[in-house]
């Protein structure tokens, strides 16, 4: 059953504001790094990703920033949309693994 | 990108039933595929690994028996909850990785509520 006190932290934002999550990985030996956006009720979509060579990413409106020596990741999401409203779940891969350890997410509300 | 779908997308039963959801790749051949549960306002938590033309590798604290895994074709594997009871109510993901470097593509999930 669900465990009791796990709550998704949660950032509110206005539109057109810019968002940053944040996300703590846990394993010093990952080397590949995911951000997934999860819609209510349906599957992670895959929005970036960056290895761990590399400390910056940048996509459209997205960009993924590494800190290896903090082990922290955050995900900056440009002039934020009201259909950008999700949880964001970081994930953290580790010597090739195909299988990611997800973070705990974080609920992004944005409002219009 | 590639596409992974799943059936049914939601489903109600009583305890005791089982269910079967399934997990399709539709663009490209997975030999592995993950099946994930979620509680609410919860991160994914992975149960068990599907492998084409062996058995499935369980997660610690995951009941082989109870969450039988089928992975018959190189674009199928099935998850079958055993006589559900209402504890297993979830939102139940599968996964596959494609040939790119680690990028893995999500089902749309299916929800199972046991009555």
């Amino acid at each position: 059953g669900e465990s009791v006190g796990l709550h998704l932290p949660t950032l509110s934002v206005q539109e057109g504001d810019n968002s940053i999550i944040n996300c703590a990985y846990s394993n010093s030996a990952s080397d590949y790094f995911i951000w997934y956006k999860q819609e209510s009720g349906k599957g992670p979509q895959f929005i970036i990703d960056i290895r761990s060579n590399m400390d910056k990413r940048q996509g459209q409106r997205v960009t993924v920033l590494l800190n290896k020596t903090v082990k922290h990741l955050s995900l900056q999401i440009a002039a934020t949309q009201p259909g950008d409203s999700a949880v964001y779940f970081c994930a953290e891969n580790t010597g090739g693994s195909y299988i990611p350890t997800f973070g705990r997410g974080t609920s992004l509300i944005v409002h219009p | 990108g590639a596409v992974v779908s799943q059936h049914p997308s939601w489903v109600i039963c009583k305890s005791g039933t089982s269910v079967k959801i399934e997990c399709r790749s539709l663009d490209f051949q997975a030999t592995t595929m993950f099946w994930y549960r979620q509680f609410p306002k919860q991160s994914l938590m992975l149960m068990a690994t599907s492998n084409e033309g062996s058995k499935a590798t369980y997660e610690q604290g995951v009941e082989k028996d109870k969450f039988l895994i089928n992975h018959a074709s190189l674009t199928l594997s099935t998850l079958t909850v055993t006589s559900a009871h209402p504890e297993d109510s979830s939102f139940y993901i599968c996964s596959a990785p494609t040939s790119r470097y680690n990028e893995q593509f999500f089902g749309p999930g299916t929800r199972l509520t046991v009555l």
